[in-house]
């Protein structure tokens, strides 16, 4: 499968704590993107790397993107409880028409 | 803006009744796109609408078919729906497909089918 693969696929930490999610996947790739999906909703873009870049912040995201390694992580810092939700990455193949491949995604947990 | 909006946001069906959902987004986008997500697994592409009058299957079409009934709206039909056609479905749109754009996908809200 050319499908990301997320890792771990629960995680459970307590307010103020960071929480590290990894990606995993198999073919080359144009960008990387993650997503947030609150329970019973859609899924919301959060930040996106490209092939070129090896690190991007967006507020407390901090995302890594290893492409000899074909993995990248997602870094949450100081989280509230506020931030439980399911994390998904999503892959845009090199040679693509626009379709993303999802990830199974990381279920988190926050605990005030 | 409403961004992407789905109607219904629930149905349950019986087995080989057919239904269609609906899909509109109001951020003038190029491309479309339907998924399944089933629990524990990430989404699913089913169909997609690189532009406005082509449509394409994606990982899981079958059972499925879509119209690009303009710009705005992307629709998805079950023609005889089956147990296994019981799933969250998402609508989603992005500006383009393709070099020089992020593909960045913006969803709607969801339609929890049952088919009993």
């Amino acid at each position: 499968s050319q499908q990301g693969e997320e890792d771990p696929q629960a995680l459970s930490i307590q307010e103020g704590e960071n929480a590290t999610m990894n990606c995993s996947y198999k073919t080359s790739i144009n960008n990387l993107q993650w997503y947030r999906q609150n329970s019973g909703r859609g899924l919301v873009h959060l930040i996106l790397i490209r092939s070129n870049e090896r690190e991007k912040h967006s507020g407390r995201l901090r995302v890594t993107l290893d492409t000899s390694k074909k993995s990248s992580s997602l870094l949450i810092t100081a989280s509230r409880a506020a931030d439980t939700a399911s994390y998904f990455c999503a892959i845009l193949r090199r040679s693509n028409t626009g379709k993303l491949i999802f990830g199974q995604g990381t279920t988190l947990q926050v605990k005030p | 803006n409403a961004g992407v909006t789905q109607t219904p946001k629930f149905q349950v069906l019986k087995t080989g009744q057919s239904m269609t959902l609906q899909c509109a987004q109001d951020m003038n986008h190029n491309s479309m796109y339907w998924y399944r997500q089933d629990p524990g697994m990430g989404l699913r592409l089913i169909y997609y609408s690189a532009s406005e009058g082509t449509t394409d299957k994606g990982e899981v079409p079958n059972g499925y078919n879509v119209s690009r009934l303009n710009k705005r709206e992307f629709s998805l039909r079950l023609e005889s729906a089956a147990p296994s056609q019981t799933s969250v479905y998402f609508c989603a749109s992005s500006e383009s497909p393709g070099r020089g754009s992020t593909d960045t996908q913006y969803f709607g809200p969801g339609t929890r089918l049952t088919v009993l």
